[in-house]
C-alpha cells in the first residue's frame, strides 16, 4: 500500500523518559513533516525536511529532535518527556504542488 | 500563528442536505487547502485552490476563494453520514510550498 505510515500508534510512558516516533512513507515525495494535534485539535507544524535538509523548524523545544536518515524516514525522538507533550503526534509528507499526505497518528500519554 | 479560521466550529445536518463551511485567514496566500479528518484518524487532503483560481470542484465538494476578503468556503452537497468528520482549512503563504497553518476546524456531523 502506498501511504504514509507511523509507529508506534499508542505510547504511554512516564514523565523524564526518551522515546522516538518512527515515520516512513513510499510516496516519492521529497518533504516530511511532524505535526503535533493538542487535545482541542489544534495542529501545529513542528518540523519539515525536504531532502533529508531541516527547512522549517518552529518554536519547539529542543528536547525534541527529528532525524532524517533519508528522504523515506523522518523520525523524532523526545528527550525527558513533559505532561505537556502529551498529544497526537502526526507524520506527513508532500507532492511538490504542496498537498499533503497524513499518517495515521502516534497518540503520545505521558504520567 | 494561527492563519486560518473556520466557521461553524460545529455543525449539525441531516442526510441529503448540504453543507457549508467557511474559513478566514490574515495573510496573502499561495495556496489554501481542505482536509477532512476522521475521528482517531489523520487528515486527509480534499482540495487545493490555488490564489489565482476562484471556484474549484471534486465530486461532491465545491471549494470558493475570495483573496479580496481573504476567505474560502467548502461546501459539500447531498451529505451523507460517512462525511461526519471535522474539516480544516490549510493556507500556504510566505513563498513556500512547504508550510501549511491549519485553522482550528469545524465538527461536521451528518444525521442518518
Amino acid at each position: 500500500d502506498t501511504a504514509v505510515s507511523q509507529t508506534p500508534k499508542y505510547l504511554v510512558t512516564q514523565m523524564g523518559n526518551d522515546k522516538s516516533i518512527k515515520c516512513e512513507q513510499n510516496l516519492g515525495h521529497d518533504t516530511m513533516y511532524w505535526y503535533k494535534q493538542d487535545s482541542k485539535k489544534f495542529l501545529k507544524i513542528m518540523f519539515s525536511y525536504n531532502n533529508k535538509e531541516l527547512i522549517i523548524n518552529e518554536t519547539v523545544p529542543n528536547r525534541f529532535s527529528p532525524k532524517s536518515p533519508d528522504k523515506a524516514h523522518l523520525n523524532l525522538h523526545i528527550n525527558s518527556l513533559e505532561l505537556g507533550d502529551s498529544a497526537v503526534y502526526f507524520c506527513a509528507s508532500s507532492t511538490l504542488q504542496g498537498e499533503q499526505y497524513f499518517g495515521p497518528g502516534t497518540r503520545l500519554t505521558v504520567t | 500563528s494561527q492563519q486560518g479560521e473556520e466557521d461553524p466550529q460545529a455543525l449539525s445536518i441531516q442526510e441529503g442536505e448540504n453543507a457549508t463551511m467557511n474559513c478566514s485567514y490574515k495573510t496573502s496566500i499561495n495556496n489554501l487547502q481542505w482536509y477532512r479528518q476522521n475521528s482517531g484518524r489523520g487528515l486527509v487532503h480534499l482540495i487545493l485552490i490555488r490564489s489565482n483560481e476562484r471556484e474549484k470542484h471534486s465530486g461532491r465538494l465545491r471549494v470558493t476563494l475570495d483573496t479580496s476578503k481573504k476567505s474560502s468556503s467548502l461546501l459539500i452537497t447531498a451529505s451523507r453520514a460517512a462525511d461526519t468528520a471535522s474539516y480544516f482549512c490549510a493556507t500556504n503563504s510566505g513563498g513556500s510550498n512547504y508550510k501549511l497553518t491549519f485553522g482550528k476546524g469545524t465538527l461536521l456531523t451528518v444525521n442518518p
